[in-house]
């Protein structure tokens, strides 16, 4: 079965750094894009990134570019999203997904999902 | 503001068949495939329908998605009250550095 496996729930304080984590097993991991999605609460989907794991080709959203850093260690199929100074408007649920390819893929499946706070 | 224009909100009773229109412009819609999404309360999404029309296994026949020019339609019929859920659809854009743009969500109530 094809998972996305996504790392626990955060709470921080605005100015701290965190790395969320998203394991894909089942299919092989350099073959896929990996994506990231944000949600705000009761808001809509946000695309914000995305990484082929096989050579690191990474594309941004303009509206995410400097603000977050997506990357992947393909030994362990295990990609990232970080950030080096939270804000308390990071708030939100964080998925990850995979792709078949950059333009015309969909996402499928999806992680299921990582919850940020960030609040003082 | 999203790039992609949904209704906010569509309703229908059980057993109809209801609509949820996608408008966009020539930098995606109009020149990429349309994707939808399904999420359901408290769930993550799920890809519903991709490349304008094709269902993945699993997904129902009584969700079918076309697409014409810079539109695109996700339809449902027979509806039940499992489908009560919000709905999104995606597309790819070529503007700027290219990028997955987003409906801002239609929720579906079934009643």
């Amino acid at each position: 079965e094809v998972q996305l496996v996504q790392s626990g729930a955060e709470v921080k304080k605005p100015g701290e750094s965190l790395k969320i984590s998203c394991k894909g097993s089942g299919y092989s991991f350099t073959s896929y894009w990996i994506g990231w999605v944000r949600q705000m609460p009761g808001k809509g989907l946000e695309w914000m990134g995305i990484i082929y794991p096989g050579d690191s080709d990474t594309r941004y959203s303009p509206s995410f570019q400097g603000q977050v850093t997506i990357s992947a260690d393909k030994s362990i199929s295990t990609a990232y999203l970080q950030w080096s100074s939270l804000k308390a408007s990071d708030t939100a649920m964080y998925y990850c997904v995979r792709s078949t390819g950059l333009q015309g893929g969909g996402f499928d499946p999806w992680g299921q999902g990582t919850l940020v706070t960030v609040s003082s | 503001q999203s790039v992609l224009t949904q209704p906010p909100s569509a309703s229908g009773t059980p057993g109809q068949r209801v609509t949820i229109s996608c408008s966009g412009s020539s930098s995606n819609i109009g020149s990429n495939y349309v994707y939808w999404y399904q999420q359901l309360p408290g769930t993550a999404p799920k890809l519903l329908i991709y490349r304008n029309n094709q269902r993945p296994s699993g997904v129902p026949d009584r969700f079918s998605g076309s697409k014409s020019g810079t539109s695109a339609s996700l339809a449902i019929s027979g509806l039940r009250s499992e489908d009560e859920a919000d709905y999104y659809c995606a597309a790819w854009d070529d503007s700027l550095s290219g990028q997955v743009v987003f409906g801002g969500g239609t929720k579906l109530t079934v009643l």
